[in-house]
């Protein structure tokens, strides 16, 4: 069973189209964290989320924590295809899971000029 | 912000041997290091944790015995891969912990072939 779900797990959209990833659980998570993976590279941190209802916005991104500080979503405006990489969601849960991040299964977003 | 390096950052190796993948963090210390496994287009499988001076804990599934790690410093970690077949080929991702903060960072990854 997946603790995080993420969707969608493919996305192949044009330039200047806007997109949502949403990110789920039925678990609680004390934070939730977004990266974004290029191919032949590690995760890069974009944001942390950790109160719940909280939004962050990082230029063209924008990022929400549930208020249940279960789901998460991030939404792009306007995609460019700089924009095209790996986007994986993860958060600390609790229980056997406590002090390990547990990953979404990603969303592989494809931005075409 | 906070770097994490590893080494080599690819290695070709022969069916029988061992490699080692060295996983530091440059400007912090970390008491924790993780070790992921990445198939291509999915996401990171956390292999195991390592805490400075004591034994990895491994996640079901995965051989202590095949992958051995040692977390001698509070910034250094390595992996070693034992006689590793063409399965054990993927692209092996460390992050480390900061002491302080609960926020991982992640290094470049390493892939490793094995023909």
């Amino acid at each position: 069973t997946q603790l995080l779900e993420q969707s969608p797990q493919f996305l192949s959209i044009q330039e200047g189209e806007n997109l949502t990833v949403y990110c789920n659980s039925s678990s609680v998570f004390s934070s939730l964290q977004w990266y974004r993976q290029e191919p032949g590279e590690g995760p890069v941190l974009l944001v942390t989320v950790v109160t719940g209802g909280e939004v962050k916005k990082l230029k063209r991104l924008t990022f929400q924590f549930g208020d249940a500080r279960k789901d998460s979503s991030l939404h792009i405006t306007a995609a460019q295809p700089g924009d095209t990489g790996l986007y994986l969601c993860a958060g600390y849960a609790g229980g056997t899971s406590y002090g390990k991040l547990t990953f979404g299964q990603g969303t592989i977003l494809t931005v075409h000029p | 912000g906070a770097v994490v390096s590893q080494h080599p950052s690819r290695v070709i190796c022969k069916s029988g041997t061992s490699v080692k993948i060295e996983c530091r963090s440059l400007d912090f210390q970390a008491t924790t290091m993780f070790w992921y496994r990445q198939f291509p287009k999915k996401s990171l499988m956390l292999m195991a944790t390592s805490n400075e001076g004591s034994k990895a804990t491994y996640e079901q599934g995965v051989e202590k015995d095949k992958f051995l790690i040692n977390h001698a410093s509070l910034t250094l970690s390595t992996l070693t891969v034992t006689s590793a077949h063409p399965e054990d080929s993927s692209f092996y991702i460390c992050s480390a912990r900061d002491r302080a903060y609960h926020e991982q960072y992640f290094g470049p990854g390493t892939r490793l072939t094995v023909t």
